[in-house]
């Protein structure tokens, strides 16, 4: 299973585009990459998915260079809602995935 | 309203004690996990199943037992071997190659 390493924290202010990157190495060919929001005593919630390239929703980008060894998170004009743990993880969807310690991301006035 | 119930939000457990933790999901998902998750930490998986009477350990199974008798429940039991059970456990589950969808956790904590 590839193991991901992404910052500890990060601080940011209101109204700023926060990117969040996070480095796998071993990942796979049939792996994906998935980002999570945590907040304090609830789940994991999905924000993005993506396999190569760009992916961009309704909440977050995600760039992924053509090596795939690395991948970005991007939050456009954050909020002070955006203050939470995001996670990277690495996998096929299929087995089980690794969350590691995640990011943990303050957001200021 | 689909998705993921975990009960009860807050468990206290006594010395000596099983308990058991429930996890249902009406996603119709095949897949069902549970992790474990301590202060400052990120989740660690417990167990997990693909499918219906079939469930394998995770990387931190021991002092834990689960069930996956029906596809919509997957029931956790800390049992008394388990020697540090006070954490916050997560309930997960998924389908083909979707990514995992997390209920909101139970926090155990021992009197």
């Amino acid at each position: 299973l590839a193991k991901t390493t992404q910052p500890i924290s990060m601080d940011s202010y209101e109204g700023q585009e926060v990117n969040i990157t996070c480095s796998h190495n071993n990942i796979a060919t049939n792996d994906y990459i998935t980002w999570y929001q945590q907040f304090p005593s609830q789940g994991p919630r999905f924000i993005i998915q993506g396999y190569k390239t760009k992916v961009t929703n309704e909440v977050a980008s995600l760039f992924i260079p053509a090596d795939r060894k690395s991948s970005t998170l991007s939050l456009p004009r954050v909020s002070l809602s955006d203050t939470a743990v995001y996670y990277c993880l690495v996998g096929d969807n299929r087995d089980k995935i690794i969350f590691g310690k995640g990011t943990r991301l303050h957001i200021l006035p | 309203d689909g998705g993921i119930t975990q009960s009860p939000k807050y468990l206290f457990r006594k010395e000596g004690q099983n308990v058991t933790l429930s996890c249902e999901q009406n996603l119709n998902h095949d897949a069902m996990y549970w992790y474990r998750q301590d202060p400052g930490q990120g989740l660690r998986l417990i167990y997990y199943s693909q499918i219906v009477n079939d469930f394998q350990k995770g990387d931190i199974a021991e002092g834990y037992s689960v069930s996956r008798e029906k596809k919509e429940s997957f029931p956790l039991t800390v049992t008394s071997a388990q020697k540090n059970p006070t954490a916050f456990y997560l309930c997960a589950s998924s389908i083909e190659d979707r990514p995992q969808h997390f209920g909101d956790g139970t926090r155990l904590s021992i009197l």
